[in-house]
């Protein structure tokens, strides 16, 4: 059935440094992927998606690209700031209406 | 603001009692959706409704029961708690192709079963 792995965290950072959340799927059909990301106390917020191979998500300065090779999705920042600190959610959804989560990894970014 | 609206944000409750929890939505979506979020779990869904007036089982129903009211209101029961529902609990809703659109979420219920 449809998976979604991502790297465990908790990942620590300085601000300013490079994030990246790795991120791999298993599907049977051609699915789309997410990133979501949920603020202490918040719930999920979509923060970008790719539909199709190839494809690169960008929103707030994250990006993704949506590689079928690798069958990866990874989350890539270049400069963090301490208000990135959240969890971050990597699904995907295939046929029919409903999402595959990954487990979300915790991001802390410090000052 | 338009969304999903959950009530309660926090609940407490001993073994054994019941409650519901409320979500709605005002965006005119189809499809609602209750997941359960536990530490190093990320999200399982509970049941959903892929139109007003039908449900479905997601991975963990057991302990559970919906009820799609119409087609802003999707609710949760518990009849009977037990500390195994200590979750957050997420209500989401999409209104065309999931794979295209994606979900929105409420801002979550907090339950703790003592």
């Amino acid at each position: 059935g449809d998976s979604v792995t991502q790297m465990e965290g908790p990942v620590t950072l300085s601000e300013e440094a490079f994030l990246t959340i790795n991120c791999t799927y298993t599907a049977t059909g051609y699915p789309s992927l997410f990133w979501y990301v949920q603020y202490p106390g918040e719930g999920l917020q979509l923060l970008l998606k790719a539909t199709k191979a190839d494809d690169k998500g960008s929103n707030k300065g994250f990006e993704a690209t949506y590689r079928k090779e690798t069958t990866s999705f990874h989350l890539e920042k270049g400069s963090v700031q301490v208000s990135d600190s959240a969890v971050y959610f990597c699904a995907l959804s295939d046929t029919g209406n409903q999402f595959y989560f990954g487990t979300g990894t915790s991001l802390t970014v410090i000052p | 603001n338009a969304g999903v609206t959950q009530t309660p944000k926090f609940q407490v409750l001993k073994t054994g009692q019941s409650m519901t929890l409320q979500c709605a939505q005002d965006m005119n979506h189809n499809s609602m959706y209750w997941y359960r979020q536990d530490p190093g779990m990320g999200l399982r869904l509970i049941y959903y409704s892929a139109s007003e007036g039908t449900t479905d089982k997601g991975e963990v129903p057991n302990g559970y029961n919906v009820s799609r009211l119409n087609k802003r209101e999707f609710s949760l029961r518990l009849e009977s708690a037990a500390p195994s529902q200590t979750s957050v609990y997420f209500c989401a809703s999409t209104g065309g192709v999931t794979r295209s659109y994606g979900y929105t979420f409420g801002s979550g219920t907090r339950l703790t079963v003592v």
